[in-house]
């Protein structure tokens, strides 16, 4: 089972609509997550990390659930700009660093 | 200031053939790593560094070679590419101490190389 678990999709949704993904993690000891997008042939790029309390970022909004080792991202009011693959990353300790652990990614299609 | 950039974008191969594909950070960044990126695999760690003259494997190592002798560059070496090797390469650098704590990731990465081995 790979450490970092994400539902591949696609999510195909409507312009406007509300569209949440999840992204399970094995490592009970993990510390510190992001989610990332990634764009059909390019790098991927930081999207918003992922607080305990939660982090809002204008319609994105990241939560947290240690005790479930989830993490979720919610896309509210969906543009055609948002179609992207976004990827979880989690970080554990590692003798002396911290190592990520990426997500397959899931990809999302937002269609007119 | 460029980021960090990779040569060759694209890159053919014979298997049994080496290569090195180069990787440069300008933003003084302690830590840099290398993925391979497969169709429904996401993106592996091959190898990392977090600081000039230390290296250390990921996820998927066998294979690559590594080595940090500036804090700028990390090139990863194909020792013999075979056709399982065909992948995307992403380098990445991130402002972050070893051991330390981190509650944002400012990783940037690199463009990509585009590797098939024949």
């Amino acid at each position: 089972r790979k450490e970092v678990e994400q539902d591949p999709g696609p999510f195909n949704v409507p312009e406007g609509a509300t569209v949440a993904f999840n992204c399970t993690y094995s490592n009970s000891a993990s510390q510190s997550f992001f989610w990332y997008r990634q764009d059909c042939r390019k790098e991927p790029k930081l999207l918003m990390s992922v607080y305990s309390s939660g982090n809002e970022d204008g319609r994105f909004t990241a939560q947290l659930n240690r005790a479930s080792q989830y993490i979720s991202l919610l896309i509210r009011d969906s543009k055609l700009s948002d179609s992207a693959t976004y990827l979880c990353v989690v970080f554990h300790r590692s003798g002396g660093s911290y190592i990520p652990t990426f997500g397959r990614g899931t990809s999302l299609i937002v269609h007119p | 200031n460029a980021g960090v950039t990779q040569t060759p974008k694209f890159q053919v191969l014979k298997t049994g053939q080496s290569m090195t594909l180069q990787c440069a950070q300008d933003m003084n960044h302690e830590y840099m790593s290398w993925y391979r990126q497969d169709p429904g695999m996401g993106l592996r760690l091959i190898h990392y560094s977090v600081g000039a003259g230390i290296t250390d494997q990921g996820e998927v190592p066998n294979g690559y070679n590594v080595s940090r002798s500036t804090t700028e560059d990390f090139p990863l070496r194909l020792l013999s590419a075979a056709p399982s090797q065909t992948s995307v390469y992403f380098c990445a650098s991130r402002d972050q101490l070893a051991g330390g704590p981190i509650s944002t990731d400012t990783q940037y990465f690199g463009p990509g190389t585009r590797l098939t081995v024949l």
